[in-house]
């Protein structure tokens, strides 16, 4: 089968450093990517590695490490407009087909107080 | 340039019923998928049309079934709708299949009474 695993919530306070974890299991892996999710908001696009290493998109930071089959999202210099949920996801083959599919954590809240 | 519009943006049906919802992709994209998301939990996937064809299914039932019409847009149809069918539905498209990345529309929330 495959799932992923990431912290459920996270609290932080502004200009702080946070670390968003995310381990997976799956079969047929092509990259992690991870999204934004405000209250009410569609996910947002954030981040994909697809090869071991780290990404760096101002603010926001992506690792990955194939061999661990770990990631993680870090977020610099917190803001408040960064309290939203995060999710990684896998993409993977969808099931015997020729797409894929991205399949998504539970999704980890941040909570960023002043 | 538009962004991924999904329509309706929200409605209410009743157990049995069927539903259909739309989407549009950003112009240029010729991938769709449709994901289901249940309040605190992640969107889980159901199709991915690419070219007009399924190119992957998730683990949803029969009653779940979708089709990509020639100008790219899609419909998801949901028949025989049950209470747990109430989520918010998300249309994501990309340029190709590959998905590496994806871009959601604000998706049609969905409640069945």
């Amino acid at each position: 089968g495959q799932s992923l695993e990431q912290p459920s919530e996270v609290t932080a306070v502004e200009g702080a450093i946070v670390q968003i974890n995310c381990t997976y299991q799956t079969s047929g892996f092509y990259g992690l990517s991870w999204y934004q999710q405000h209250d009410g908001g569609a996910p947002t696009f954030l981040s994909y590695n697809a090869l071991d290493g780290l990404e760096e998109t101002g603010r926001f930071s992506s690792f990955l490490s194939r061999s661990d089959s770990y990631g993680y999202l870090l977020l610099q210099e917190l803001q408040m407009k960064d309290s939203a949920s995060y999710f990684c996801a896998v993409r993977a083959r969808a099931l015997n087909q020729a797409g894929t599919a991205l399949i998504f954590g539970k999704g980890t809240t941040l909570s960023v107080s002043s | 340039d538009a962004g991924v519009t999904q329509s309706p943006t929200h409605l209410i049906k009743t157990r049995g019923q069927h539903v259909t919802l739309r989407c549009s992709p950003i112009s240029g994209h010729k991938s769709v998928s449709w994901y289901q998301q249940v309040l605190g939990q992640g969107p889980q996937f159901i199709f991915q049309y690419y070219e007009k064809e399924e190119r992957g299914r998730g683990n949803f039932p029969d009653r779940f079934s979708a089709r990509q019409f020639p100008n790219y847009s899609s419909e998801l149809n949901v028949n025989a709708l049950l209470l747990g069918d109430s989520a918010l539905y998300l249309c994501a498209s990309s340029f190709d299949g590959s998905g590496n990345t994806i871009y959601f529309g604000e998706g049609s929330w969905l409640t069945v009474v």
